[in-house]
């Protein structure tokens, strides 16, 4: 089947880290770029980074460049958000995204069912 | 980054209805344009690419039109499945954006 799912939200401190997996199956993992979209609640969709198939191409939103890092492993057929000085405006829903080539320029054809992230003290 | 702000925010209607959700970028984005729709707690799905291209298993009384800087999602007859709330998505640049979103609502 194929399918991407989110793993590693939960509630953080502000100024604190938390890394965010998606692991992706039934599709050729390494020829897909892929991205992070996040949703705060009640809000619209903000897309947060991008990867390309080989690592080599990363972009991120200006909301979040400096203090996230994506990154993916194909030999694990997963994708990370590395998301470190969070903030409370970083509280929502992160989605895995995957991108319909293998440059991160775009739609997303496949997403996963996303997890929560929650920054408050 | 490129704006893209869409028309109206809510919308009510009936089953049945025709409805025309408007999306407007803030630079010309040639067709580089996506819709998505997404039910409450549930992830998007795609919906229109290429701002006319239905993407496989999706019902023909969606459709997808415009360029530059000006789209439009259509549905012809709003059926119960279709309550939702729907994004345009411009990927001319890769620092993707979407919409705001248009909530369709039950008249």
């Amino acid at each position: 089947e194929v399918q991407l799912v989110e793993s590693g939200g939960g509630l953080v401190q502000p100024g604190g880290s938390l890394r965010l997996s998606c692991a992706a199956s039934g599709f050729t993992f390494s020829s897909y770029a892929m991205s992070w979209v996040r949703q705060a609640p009640g809000k619209g969709l903000e897309w947060v980074s991008g990867i390309s198939g080989s690592s080599d191409i990363t972009f991120a939103a200006d909301s979040v460049k400096g203090r996230f890092t994506i990154s993916r492993d194909n030999s694990r057929n997963t994708l990370h958000l590395q998301m470190d000085r969070l903030r409370a405006e970083d509280t929502a829903v992160y989605y895995c995204a995957k991108d319909q080539l293998v440059e991160p320029y775009y739609y997303f054809d496949l997403w996963g069912q996303g997890t929560l992230v929650t920054v408050a003290s | 980054d490129i704006q893209m702000t869409q028309s109206p925010s809510t919308l009510s209607a009936s089953v049945g209805d025709r409805v025309t959700i408007t999306c407007r970028a803030s630079q010309g984005i040639r067709t580089w344009l996506a819709w998505y729709q997404q039910k409450p707690g549930n992830a998007p799905k795609l919906l229109i690419y290429s701002a006319s291209s239905l993407e496989s298993g999706v019902p023909s009384r969606f459709s997808g039109s415009g360029s530059g800087t000006e789209f439009t999602l259509t549905i012809t007859s709003l059926q119960p499945d279709d309550f939702a709330t729907y994004y345009c998505q411009q990927y001319s640049s890769p620092l993707r954006t979407f919409g705001q979103g248009t909530k369709v609502e039950i008249k």
